[in-house]
């Protein structure tokens, strides 16, 4: 079992819709960091979250640590938004390295 | 600010060379990180510096290496290229403000093993 675990792995909405893509982890973590990356490669750090919620823009991250889950919620989507969302978490023990999930594929319709 | 850059940004190379890839990271940044991504393993950690000591290191063998010299900029090395090093190796540095770190990632470098 992976470390971190996102889920779905492919997410194809119509323009307008709410977003949600979901973020497990099965260890203890420093920070968690939300990445997005564009057709091409470039990858643009959207988060780093440590507890409760952030906002930018339409952009939404929230973590539960109990739980061991966060969550990424995109507001009024936008085929601009198509990109591949991939959660990393920073543990707390041992080696901090990053430990990333698969990534999730959105893909937003006009 | 100018952004991180990556130098080469394409590379093609044969089984048993080696190769050297740099990093400059934005001005002020201490701190570098260097990942593989690959089609199959998703992006994985290699390693990271600050101020010229490695600070952390991933899963891989010692063919990969890297350094980080006093301006700040890191080059890593793969030494003995197999064909499965065909990826592309991305290089972010890292700002922190108290405890929020952010990273900013270079374009990275396409290298492919023939």
């Amino acid at each position: 079992k992976n470390e971190v675990e996102q889920s779905p792995q492919n997410l194809t909405a119509q323009e307008g819709e709410f977003i949600t893509i979901n973020c497990s982890y099965s260890v203890g973590i420093s920070a968690l960091h939300w990445l997005q990356q564009h057709p091409g490669g470039g990858i643009v750090s959207l988060f780093m979250l440590s507890s409760g919620k952030k906002k930018h823009g339409r952009l939404i991250a929230t973590i539960n640590i109990q739980e061991k889950h966060s969550s990424l919620h995109i507001t009024a989507s936008h085929p601009r938004d198509s990109a591949v969302y991939i959660c990393a978490v920073r543990g707390i023990q041992g080696a901090q390295k990053l430990v990333f999930g698969q990534g999730t594929r959105l893909t937003i319709n006009p | 600010k100018a952004g991180v850059t990556q130098t080469p940004r394409y590379l093609i190379k044969t089984r048993g060379q080696q190769v050297t890839l740099s990093c400059s990271p934005i001005s002020g940044h201490r701190s570098v990180s260097w990942y593989q991504q690959t089609p199959g393993q998703g992006l994985q950690f290699l390693f990271e510096y600050f101020s010229e000591t490695q600070r952390n290191k991933g899963n891989f063998p010692g063919r990969f290496s890297g350094r980080q010299f006093s301006n700040s900029r890191s080059e890593m090395n793969v030494s003995t290229l197999e064909l499965g090093d065909s990826a592309l190796y991305l290089c972010a540095s890292s700002f922190y403000r108290g405890d929020v770190e952010t990273q900013y990632f270079g374009p990275g470098t396409r290298l492919l093993v023939l």
